[in-house]
């Protein structure tokens, strides 16, 4: 069965680094979205991408993130300049048109 | 504001009992809502869908009913299992390939 792969599982990282999550959504989906999680919290949307470009993003997702799909598998989310409360679990999600699959997520902690 | 939102913080059952999970959604305008299953350390799993056209659908030992006119959403599992213990989470959409808005979450917990 098809599945949404991220990696790496965990990273660490120290405050004011840049990290970037990688995703391979399903090979024929069409929509690209990142969530996030804190600890214990629900999850809440970050951004979607679409054709190629952002198709809407939320307030969290402010300069300091951004997402690219370099080559036609991967979608990354880049973070610059960590801080201690962009510690959460990081989901990628990918659809064809109704039903969002998930990866199992990175869990980045920073410290 | 848009909101989903979930009655109960947890859930406690029966074995073979019939669980109900609920949950309420503020956003009339929402075209399609899902229902996942997380299980601790992993990513939000599909259960069931239902667009709003429909007010009930049925999957393999899940029910999801949809109440537009009070916006309420359950999820009904029979015969609930210690395998079906895990946060419950529904998700409302407003267009196609939009976000998913979730709710707070339920915890299920299921006694052997």
């Amino acid at each position: 069965e098809p599945e949404v792969t991220q990696t790496p599982s965990h990273q660490v990282t120290q405050m004011g680094q840049e990290v970037i999550l990688h995703c391979v959504p399903i090979s024929n989906h069409l929509y690209f979205y990142w969530y996030r999680q804190i600890l214990g919290q629900k999850v809440e949307f970050l951004v979607s991408f679409y054709n190629n470009e952002i198709s809407e993003k939320s307030e969290i997702f402010d300069d300091q993130f951004s997402v690219e799909r370099p080559d036609g598998s991967n979608f990354t989310l880049k973070i610059r300049s960590t801080k201690l409360e962009d510690s959460a679990m990081y989901f990628c999600a990918s659809s064809w048109d109704t039903e969002a699959f998930f990866g199992q997520g990175t869990r980045l902690t920073v410290v | 504001g848009e909101s989903v939102g979930l009655h109960l913080p947890t859930l406690s059952v029966q074995e073979g009992d019939n669980s109900i999970i609920n949950c309420a959604y503020s956003n009339s305008a929402s075209d399609y809502f899902i229902w996942y299953k997380q299980e601790s350390g992993k990513g939000p799993q599909f259960i069931i869908d239902i667009r709003s056209n429909m007010d009930k659908r049925q999957g393999q030992r899940v029910t999801v009913l949809l109440n537009k006119t009070v916006k309420h959403l359950s999820l009904q599992i029979a015969a609930t299992q210690p395998g079906d213990s895990a946060v419950y989470f529904c998700a409302e959409r407003h267009n196609q390939g939009g976000k998913l808005i979730f709710g707070q979450g339920t915890e299920l917990s299921v006694k052997p």
